[in-house]
């Protein structure tokens, strides 16, 4: 109930394609989605976030496309560059439950230039 | 700037020791939090807190404590009792309520020797 699952584990993507992870929840009371980019060494940072009452956000190269009814949320970076190779996890969230804040297992992501 | 420092950024520990990992924010945040990651795994709540003086134990707090004496600082002690303590730890901060993501620090890899 708890958990969210995350595919691909790893993804190899040509410099300019489309990067494409996703997550899928199984907890409706989840009501908060946000990804973070993770660089080697380094403490994850948040990336963009969305709230199940929007469909899609979109923050530049990043979007964030949520189906409520199917209970998946998948990010899409286009135009994917070299120094987008990170690792990127998904999250879910319930408001006022610092407890219930899970994340995805990662994908690890290489942009080949 | 308002950050999260960890410190130190590498450690080691001896079989048998106790070591304590610090974390400090000054971010005006009221939640804390403590989390674990394994090469190529998710991250693992130990610990949180969402205001001074009270802390909650997350999925895997056998052989770790904290202390939340100030608002600012959340140290996590890694005692004898974690057998496997070999990690990369993560600590975090938010407004609370986990509604508006997470703040991360750069991490301490801990290793023992």
């Amino acid at each position: 109930q708890q958990q969210v699952k995350q595919s691909p584990q790893s993804l190899i993507v040509q410099k300019g394609g489309i990067s494409i992870i996703n997550c899928a929840y199984e907890n409706t009371a989840f009501d908060y989605f946000p990804w973070y980019q993770q660089f080697p060494g380094k403490g994850p940072a948040l990336l963009i976030a969305i709230r199940p009452d929007v469909s899609e956000k979109k923050e530049g190269r990043f979007t964030i496309s949520f189906n409520k009814s199917a209970k998946q949320f998948s990010l899409h970076i286009m135009d994917s560059q070299p120094g987008d190779s990170a690792t990127y996890f998904c999250a879910a969230s319930i408001r006022g439950d610092g407890q219930n804040f899970v994340f995805g297992p990662g994908t690890r992501l290489s942009v080949l230039p | 700037d308002g950050g999260i420092t960890q410190s130190p950024k590498y450690l080691f520990r001896k079989e048998g020791q106790n070591v304590t990992l610090s974390c400090e924010q000054n971010l005006n945040h009221d939640a804390m939090y403590w989390y674990r990651q394994d090469p190529g795994q998710g991250l693992r709540l130990i610990y949180y807190s969402q205001i001074v003086n009270d802390f909650q134990k997350g999925d895997i707090a056998e052989g770790y404590s904290v202390s939340r004496e100030k608002k600012e600082s959340f140290p996590l002690t890694v005692t004898s009792a974690q057998k496997n303590p070999t990690a990369f730890y993560l600590c975090a901060s938010s407004t609370g309520g986990g509604s508006y993501g997470y703040t991360f620090g750069s991490g301490t890899r801990l290793t023992v020797v």
